[in-house]
């Protein structure tokens, strides 16, 4: 079947904007989530956003989402080096059936 | 806050030996669920269950199995560990979701299991 894709490495300078991508695989799917994992911890929930939504903002986050193509954007404006982390996007399809996530984009902010 | 914990942090066990990892919820969620996460290949989700009693298999149930006999508790058994085993293991648990609902998932902080 039809994974959820997001590129697996990406480096950005302190200082600048991060944008996250990820292609996700049901046109019907109702919620998008972007989940962070720091070294040797779980996943913390970042933000979602339900699919009748464009875009939300949470301070430095910002989450677009194009249903047309299946796509999810998260960035992160001002990046620090705190944000160096392992960040997961995730679509629920329907009916109580488990989220399905994609591999991870490992984002490495430089000083 | 939701809180997920996770027996243990890291554990070393040895080929053969029966391991248990057991995962614990304070939020009264009905659904929980056991991942592995390798390098290069994400989450996999091996079992989850949705009540008391009820188990279902996920994309990688070889090998493993669970025990869910209370509502707040899911186990994962390892019935003869092996070092392809080892790996990240992460629990998570969510509340079931109402028509229109989500299904957003909570994690414990993870077990790092070392098969020798």
């Amino acid at each position: 079947g039809e994974d959820v894709e997001q590129s697996l490495f990406l480096s950005v300078r302190e200082g600048d904007s991060s944008v996250i991508n990820c292609t996700y695989t049901d046109s019907s799917s109702t919620y998008l989530y972007w989940y962070k994992q720091e070294p040797g911890a779980g996943l913390q929930l970042l933000t979602y956003i339900f699919s009748n939504m464009d875009m939300k903002q949470d301070q430095r986050l910002t989450v677009l989402l194009n249903k047309k193509d299946k796509h999810l954007s998260l960035r992160i404006a001002d990046t620090q080096t705190g944000d160096s982390a392992i960040y997961f996007c995730a679509e629920y399809q329907k009916g109580n059936t488990p989220l399905v996530f994609g591999k991870g984009t490992r984002l490495s902010v430089i000083a | 806050d939701v809180k997920v914990t996770q027996s243990s942090r890291y554990l070393v066990k040895r080929t053969g030996e029966k391991v248990f990892l057991e995962c614990v919820q304070d939020m009264d969620h009905e659904n929980m669920f056991w991942y592995r996460q390798d390098p290069g290949l994400g989450l996999r989700l091996i079992y989850f269950s949705y009540d008391v009693k009820m188990k279902e298999k996920g994309d990688i149930p070889e090998g493993y199995s669970v025990s869910r006999e209370k509502k707040e508790r899911f186990s994962l058994i390892l019935e003869s560990a092996s070092t392809n085993q080892t790996s990240m293991y992460l629990c998570a648990s969510s509340l079931a979701p109402s028509a229109g609902g989500a299904d957003t998932q909570y994690f414990g902080p993870g077990t790092r299991l070392t098969v020798l």
